[in-house]
């Protein structure tokens, strides 16, 4: 079965800095989730990456797909107090229902 | 009201109590599921319900009872729980239809705490 390991399991960072999160999968990626958890809450959906080398961006956030790796990195630039949370990977693929989740990084932005 | 709701978002239950998590999603989707959440582990897949119909129960103990009456509601039936089973129960719908599934989009959990 597939497995995704994030790294680091947790970051402390100062606000003002950016940050990087991987996300490598044990299996070829066909698609490739990112969610953000608050503490003790439900997942907010942040983006989807399905083609290799395909970049997505929402705010602050971006997201890249290394098919080759079997990776994916999420980088937050110029990090805020809101971005704090546990962020977690899902990988999709054909025969995989539904998706198969990473233990997730636990972000803690520091002022 | 949109997205994803679930009730109650905070549980105390004894080992011999029985209860009820809710699950209602507003967004039209055909499928629906049950996670559980346990400190340092990954989300663990319970249960799915694909057009009402259970298609997964990942080796779930039977303390544990799904019932899914309608695509927008999801119930999980909980009876003599362990102190184990205390974590958070996310649950999730998304539309299925192709090789890939769409997004899932989860509720806020209920946090579970057995005694």
């Amino acid at each position: 079965s597939q497995e995704l390991e994030q790294s680091p399991q947790s970051l402390i960072v100062q606000e003002g800095k950016n940050l990087t999160i991987n996300c490598t999968s044990s299996k070829t990626l066909y698609g490739l989730y990112w969610y953000k958890q608050k503490y003790g809450e439900g997942l907010i959906f942040l983006m989807m990456l399905q083609k290799g080398g395909e970049e997505k961006s929402h705010e602050k956030i971006t997201a890249k797909l290394d098919e080759k790796k079997q990776q994916s990195s999420l980088h937050i630039t110029a990090s805020q107090p809101s971005h704090a949370g546990i962020y977690l990977c899902g990988a999709d693929n054909p025969g995989n229902t539904p998706l198969v989740f990473g233990k997730g990084t636990r972000l803690s932005v520091i002022a | 009201e949109t997205g994803v709701t679930q009730t109650p978002r905070h549980l105390v239950m004894g080992m011999t109590n029985k209860k009820s998590l809710k699950c209602e999603q507003h967004l039209g989707h055909n499928a629906m599921y049950w996670y559980k959440q346990s400190a340092k582990k990954p989300l663990e897949l319970m249960f799915v319900y694909n057009f009402k119909e259970q298609t997964e129960n990942n080796s779930v103990p039977s303390r544990f009872s799904p019932e899914c009456p309608n695509s927008s509601h999801l119930f999980l039936h909980l009876h003599t729980l362990q102190p184990e089973d205390s974590a958070l129960y996310l649950c999730a719908s998304s539309q299925v239809g192709g090789s890939l599934q769409e997004t899932q989009y989860f509720g806020p959990g209920t946090r579970l705490l057995v005694l």
